[in-house]
């Protein structure tokens, strides 16, 4: 079965600086999606950014882009910039190509310091 | 922006209650998806619909759960004779289905079980 490992429950930066979130999965898998999605405090789940397992180059949104190492299994999300409305958790999701049963991490708390 | 939508999104019951929500996915979209999240946890996939037809259930879905989407528009989820472990927040989510099939949250329901 695929499982989402989020091995930093908290991690903090301070304003403007740049800070990475790890993720990694374990998948037999060759077609698959891995996603970040981003959930503020008591409010609705959103997509941060979006990578699909065949393409070699890195997806960037803006200040967000990930380092994906398919061989290694490691997708992880890089914040530049960051900003007070950063904080939030973070969640990384792996869906496979042969179904639509998305698996989540169990997240990483991030804390913006001003 | 008429995005996902979901009723109530708070809701207390007494143990043993038969409860039911209520989920609008986005217009144009044809797959629907139910998540339940526990607190400081990632969400785990529950059921997911492709316009009307149920075509994944996750072993998560106990006999006491049920979801309809009778028109392929809204869906419903109902859970009979709620226990404690059922609270929770119940997340929908829905996908146009094409490509990397991006799964679009709603502010989720929050489950209290005296």
């Amino acid at each position: 079965a695929q499982t989402v490992t989020q091995s930093q429950p908290e991690m903090s930066v301070q304003e403007a600086e740049t800070v990475t979130l790890s993720c990694t999965y374990d998948t037999s898998e060759s077609d698959y999606y891995l996603f970040w999605y981003k959930q503020p405090p008591s409010r609705q789940m959103i997509l941060v950014i979006r990578q699909e397992a065949y393409k070699q180059q890195n997806a960037t949104e803006n200040r967000f882009s990930v380092n994906f190492q398919k061989a290694a299994k490691s997708f992880s999300l890089k914040i530049s910039d960051s900003q007070l409305g950063d904080a939030a958790m973070y969640f990384c999701a792996y869906r496979s190509d042969n179904n639509n049963d998305m698996r989540f991490g169990a997240g990483t708390r991030l804390t913006v310091k001003p | 922006d008429t995005g996902v939508s979901q009723d109530p999104r708070h809701k207390i019951t007494k143990r043993g209650q038969n409860v039911t929500f209520r989920c609008d996915p986005i217009s144009e979209h044809n797959r629907l998806y139910w998540y339940r999240q526990t607190l400081g946890q990632g969400p785990e996939f529950l059921t997911y619909f492709q316009n009307e037809a149920q075509l994944e259930k996750s072993r998560l879905l106990s006999d006491r759960f049920s979801a309809e989407r009778p028109k392929g528009s809204f869906s419903t989820l109902e859970i009979q004779r709620t226990e404690q472990g059922d609270s929770a927040m119940y997340l929908c989510a829905s996908s146009l289905g094409a490509g990397p099939d991006t799964q679009y949250f709603g502010p989720g329901t929050r489950l209290t079980v005296l």
